[in-house]
């Protein structure tokens, strides 16, 4: 069953401008990860943020996670036109796979 | 070099075609997985195999057959294609415990016309 939800579903923002994503989740988890989709490409990992991790940062990204709201959040900073892309959130719990969300469509318009 | 890598880019065939997608990792991992995306970019997993064994077999219509010859590769071949098998197909591989980081293949878009 389908574990992250990642809300908004699509996001235009102007450049220079953050951009904030957000994921639900359902069960517990172990991770969560998230991942980035440009147009016709495969998924690239950005950043894993482990249960007992509140916060995590890798250059203009920020992840938030709170267990307790079974939710995280990506922040992109400062935002560039090469940052159009989908964005997935991916769970990870135990010995079974990773789930992914629907993602969401983040265009930067320069 | 492409550290996981799959081909055809695009396969574009009849109704009732058998075709195989091929997949290769170059990252010595253990773990490899065929995702299908749909046209709402919803990313299902179907298989996953681990050194060369089915671990994860997703309720995936049996016309859909993986193959792992060995741990670097896995191929899939799609016998009596359907319309609703339209998608774009991605393989991915990870290390050790599934729930680990993958990394994906450039991706397969398969249209049945």
């Amino acid at each position: 069953s389908q574990q992250g939800e990642e809300d908004p579903q699509a996001l235009s923002i102007q450049e220079g401008e953050n951009a904030t994503m957000n994921c639900s989740y359902k069960t517990s988890i172990n991770n969560l990860q998230w991942y980035r989709q440009n147009s016709g490409r495969g998924l690239v990992h950005l950043i894993l943020i482990r249960s007992n991790e509140r916060e995590k940062h890798s250059g203009r990204l920020r992840v938030t996670l709170d267990t307790s709201k079974k939710s995280s959040s990506l922040l992109i900073t400062a935002s560039r036109a090469a940052d159009t892309a989908s964005y997935f959130c991916a769970t990870g719990s135990g010995n079974t796979p990773l789930v992914f969300g629907k993602g969401t469509r983040l265009s930067v318009i320069a | 070099d492409t550290a996981v890598s799959q081909t055809p880019k695009y396969l574009v065939t009849q109704m009732g075609n058998d075709k195989s997608i091929k997949c290769e990792q170059n990252l010595g991992h253990d773990t490899m997985y065929w995702y299908k995306q749909d046209s709402k970019k919803f990313l299902k997993i179907m298989f996953s195999y681990n050194n060369k064994e089915l671990i994860i077999n997703e309720t995936v219509p049996n016309r859909f057959s993986p193959k792992s010859p060995d741990k670097a590769h896995l191929n899939l071949h799609i016998n009596s294609l359907e319309l609703g098998d339209s998608a774009v197909y991605f393989c991915a591989s990870s290390q050790g415990a599934l729930k680990n980081i993958q990394y994906f293949g450039a991706g397969t878009r398969l249209s049945v016309l």
